[in-house]
């Protein structure tokens, strides 16, 4: 079974540093990696995701993460954080095959961007 | 409208109603899904529709029912709820056998 574990529900950080946020998986075979955004009272919206071309991925707002198979990691890092930042973030992992992907997430990391 | 939609967007009942909450989508997906996301835990998914074979996370109490009458619509029927059942249900769509899914905005359900 696959699983993805986020490191920190609730990360703060000032308004210009870099924001990093942790998502571990676990998967017998490297699965498809995905970042979400929610902003208040909105849906889920895709950041951005690996699906086992490039390990690092370039995502929108600025946005990136690298997949890293070793540390079974997948981060998501932004070199300068903005107010408009500020969202709850999910960590998602699926299979690599299925008519239904059916992602399993994480427990999501808040972020707070601070003026 | 565009990509995907979900009426109505705050839903309050009492226990004993019985009421259906719709998503459609509008961007040529064959494959729905209906995900719960309460606060403090992950979103779980609870039924996918894909080239109209139904999958179902057997922890889904059976109040909840499903129904995706074509692959532009879903629909969750809800009867006889609970407390604990209030949550946002998200929907989502994508293409079958792809791996991005997109999301509408939710409805917000409170079960008094």
């Amino acid at each position: 079974a696959q699983s993805v574990t986020q490191l920190g529900s609730h990360v703060s950080v000032s308004e210009g540093a870099l924001v990093l946020l942790r998502c571990n998986y676990s998967s017998s075979v490297p699965p498809y990696l995905f970042w979400y955004v929610q902003y208040p009272n909105q849906g889920l919206q895709l950041l951005l995701k690996y699906t086992s071309a490039a390990t690092l991925v370039k995502g929108i707002n600025g946005f990136e993460a690298e997949f890293k198979k070793s540390e079974t990691s997948f981060h998501l890092t932004k070199p300068s954080a903005h107010m408009s930042d500020a969202a709850e973030y999910f960590c998602a992992v699926s299979p690599l095959s299925g008519s239904a992907r059916q992602l399993t997430f994480g427990s999501g990391t808040q972020l707070t961007v601070l003026p | 409208e565009t990509g995907v939609t979900q009426t109505p967007r705050h839903l309050v009942m009492g226990m004993t109603n019985k009421k259906s909450l719709k998503c459609e989508q509008h961007l040529g997906h064959n494959a729905m899904y209906w995900y719960k996301q309460s606060a403090k835990k992950p979103l779980e998914l609870m039924f996918v529709y894909s080239l109209e074979e139904r999958v179902e996370n057997n922890s889904v109490p059976s109040r909840f029912s499903p129904e995706c009458p074509n692959s532009s619509h879903l629909f969750l029927h809800l009867h006889t709820l609970q407390p604990e059942d209030s949550a946002l249900y998200l929907c989502a769509s994508s293409q079958a056998g792809r791996d991005t899914q997109y999301f509408g905005p939710g409805t917000r359900l409170t079960v008094l």
